[in-house]
């Protein structure tokens, strides 16, 4: 049973760009969340995706975006990058909204 | 406000002693309980949960917690301590009466184990 993966590791963009980020979930889950974890701190909701629809969201601006495509795997999708965008960014699958989430490796942005 | 917090920012301990980290919560409701290990640049793995019944439950790596509705607390501990237990452990809660399940983290605690 492959885990959550996520793509890229890491990723170097300048302030004002746009980026992307990748998940494919857990064989069997239907469910996607993404996370923004600063340095020091816990992770922060940003929103989450249940059979390619949204399905709530955190305290995040619109240029915070997402889609999860039929095969359940899910991107992020930051427009306008600010210097305080820089993280760790995390996708975590569940069989379900309700049941516990799998978080993936992460992926690194350094927003200069 | 709904909020999770971890008291303890930095933990040490010897190989072979116990631990106990400390996870309060505030929510109005009854809440869904999580404890997540993180190695340094890694992601988040799942230890144990509660969800109903038993309040003391079992994870993996011979971990296991208790949660106290009166104390609104959600301990984790473990007898013996071992080297490769050193990781940032983090608390989150979630809410039972939703159809969304998004976490709510603690800040987290480091442990480091000494030989």
């Amino acid at each position: 049973e492959t885990g959550v993966t996520q793509s890229p590791t890491h990723l170097i963009k300048t302030r004002g760009q746009q980026v992307t980020l990748r998940c494919s979930s857990q064989s069997g889950h239907n469910t996607v969340s993404w996370y923004q974890q600063a340095l020091g701190q816990g992770p922060q909701f940003i929103f989450q995706y249940y059979r390619e629809e949204e399905n709530g969201r955190g305290n995040f601006p619109p240029r915070f975006s997402g889609l999860q495509f039929p095969n359940y795997s899910s991107e992020l999708n930051v427009n306008a990058l600010e210097l305080d965008d820089s993280a760790l960014y995390l996708c975590a699958s569940s069989w379900s909204p309700v049941r516990e989430q799998y978080f993936g490796p992460g992926t690194r942005l350094t927003v200069t | 406000a709904q909020s999770v917090t971890q008291p303890d920012i930095h933990i040490t301990v010897s190989e072979g002693a116990s631990l106990e980290l400390r996870c309060n919560y505030s929510y109005g409701a009854t809440p869904y309980l999580f404890w997540y290990v993180q190695s340094p640049g890694q992601g988040l793995q799942l230890l144990l949960k509660y969800f109903s019944g038993d309040t003391l439950v079992q994870g993996i790596k011979g971990f296991e917690a208790e949660f106290k509705r009166s104390q609104s607390s959600f301990n984790l501990r473990k007898p013996s301590v071992h080297w490769s237990d050193a990781a940032e452990y983090f608390c989150a809660v979630t809410l039972m009466d939703t159809g969304r399940r998004a976490l709510t983290f603690g800040s987290g605690t480091r442990l480091q184990v000494q030989p």
